[in-house]
């Protein structure tokens, strides 16, 4: 049982690259996120979605795009990359609503010079 | 707004000793709460949660933590420290939707 899977595990990109940060999941879960962590800040929310076909805006959505066209898999798209987007990015799933725990990815590491 | 305060940056401790980590939550109905915990390099795992019934939750790796409605508090305890615990640990509530608030996480460092 793989559970949640990130890829890459380290990237580093050019200001205004674009990248798609890849996140699948293999327990049938609804819901799907990604949060970015920055030291001092905790785990800050960026995009969800809580079935396939829906996503919604979390706390910090800007410069980020999300789909969700199957139910396994929750890839996050940086548009044009800037330095303030260097952060490690997670991604993490759960059953349901009722604040089911959630389960997380080994992380991304991103670096935008 | 819901938010969630982890005032202890960093805490060191010595192998074998106590540990309680502090988190506070503001919200103003019955919170879920859940602890986390994280590795170097890795993502978070859940070390236990409160939804509700008995207010001191068992977790997993000998960890305990006690819900205080009156403080507003989800402790997280310990009773003996190993050095493999030595991780960074994150508080976090959720109102019992889809949406989590993190805590800005506590260091623990263990000394052998």
């Amino acid at each position: 049982n793989a559970g949640v899977t990130q890829t890459p595990k380290f990237q580093v990109l050019k200001t205004g690259q674009s990248m798609t940060l890849q996140c699948a999941q293999d327990m049938n879960h609804e819901y799907m996120s990604w949060y970015r962590q920055d030291p001092g800040m905790g785990l800050r929310l960026i995009h969800y979605s809580v079935g396939a076909g829906i996503t919604d805006q979390g706390e910090v959505p800007n410069g980020y795009n999300v789909s969700r066209s199957t139910t396994e898999d929750f890839p996050l798209r940086l548009l044009s990359a800037a330095p303030s987007q260097t952060s490690v990015y997670f991604c993490a799933s759960s059953y349901g609503p009722d604040n089911s725990p959630l389960h997380f990815g080994n992380g991304t590491r991103l670096t935008v010079t | 707004a819901q938010s969630v305060t982890q005032p202890d940056i960093h805490i060191t401790v010595s192998e074998g000793a106590s540990l309680e980590l502090r988190c506070n939550y503001s919200y103003g109905a019955t919170p879920y709460l859940f602890w986390y915990v994280q590795s170097p390099g890795q993502g978070l795992q859940l070390l236990l949660k409160y939804f509700s019934g008995d207010t001191l939750v068992q977790g997993i790796k000998g960890f305990e933590a006690e819900f205080k409605r009156s403080q507003s508090s989800f402790n997280l305890r310990k009773p003996s420290v190993h050095w493999s615990d030595a991780a960074e640990y994150f508080c976090a509530v959720g109102e019992g939707t889809y949406k989590y608030i993190f805590g800005t996480g506590t260091r623990l460092k263990v000394l052998a």
